[in-house]
């Protein structure tokens, strides 16, 4: 059974860097598929991030992709999202996702996590 | 303002079929492929329909997909009171060069 599980701090200070981890149980993180993330703001709908396949290509929401970077360490079945210079619009649940393709669908998501950007 | 648009509400009863719509254009819609989402309060979003009208091994065939241009649906027959919560759709957008979503349609079973 495939489960991906968040973590990472839940709360971050305005201007510093978002950093979390997606550490994917019950499938090889090689097997071919993208991985991704995906936020959510309270009260709000879903917005992608980006995607990362194993061998390290990557797509990235062209409004964020100045401050993210999405990156894989197949060794450790892992891989994060760190978004930098963040301000109280960055202020979501975000999920990380198993991507059927680089540009299909999300099949098999994590829990989320909450990160609050406050001082 | 979603790339995608969906109406903000749908209802219906017991055992009806509903249909939830998704508007874009010939840069997403147009000429890929359309996926659907449905997401219960406090919880992660699950995927219910991919490529248009294809379901996720455990989805129930009372969820169903379909695409005609630049516009997509999703049916649901035989509606039952689990079935309330939030649908999103999504697709790829060749102009952005990125994955959009719609705003997300909340479904009330009355």
């Amino acid at each position: 059974q495939v489960q991906l599980q968040e973590s990472g701090p839940g709360l971050v200070k305005p201007s510093e860097t978002l950093s979390l981890t997606c550490t994917v149980s019950g499938y090889s993180i090689s097997g071919g598929y993208y991985w991704g993330w995906i936020r959510q703001p309270p009260g709000k709908g879903l917005e992608w991030i980006g995607n990362i396949f194993d061998s390290g290509t990557t797509y990235y929401n062209p409004s964020l992709k100045s401050r993210v970077t999405i990156s894989v360490a197949t060794s450790k079945k892992q891989f994060s999202l760190k978004l930098s210079s963040v301000t109280a619009a960055d202020t979501a649940v975000y999920y990380c996702a198993r991507v059927l393709g680089a540009f299909s669908a999300c099949d098999i998501w994590g829990q989320g996590t909450m990160v609050t950007v406050s001082s | 303002q979603s790339v995608l648009t969906q109406p903000p509400s749908a209802s219906g009863t017991p055992g009806q079929r509903v249909t939830i719509s998704c508007s874009g254009s010939s840069s997403n819609i147009g000429s890929k492929t359309v996926h659907w989402y449905q997401q219960f309060p406090g919880t992660a979003p699950k995927l219910l329909i991919y490529s248009n009208n294809q379901r996720p091994s455990g989805v129930p065939d009372r969820f169903s997909g379909s695409k005609s241009g630049t516009s997509a649906s999703l049916a649901i027959s035989g509606l039952q009171s689990e079935d309330e919560a939030v649908y999103y759709c999504a697709a790829w957008d060749d102009s952005l060069n990125g994955l959009v979503f719609g705003g997300g349609t909340k479904l009330t079973v009355l």
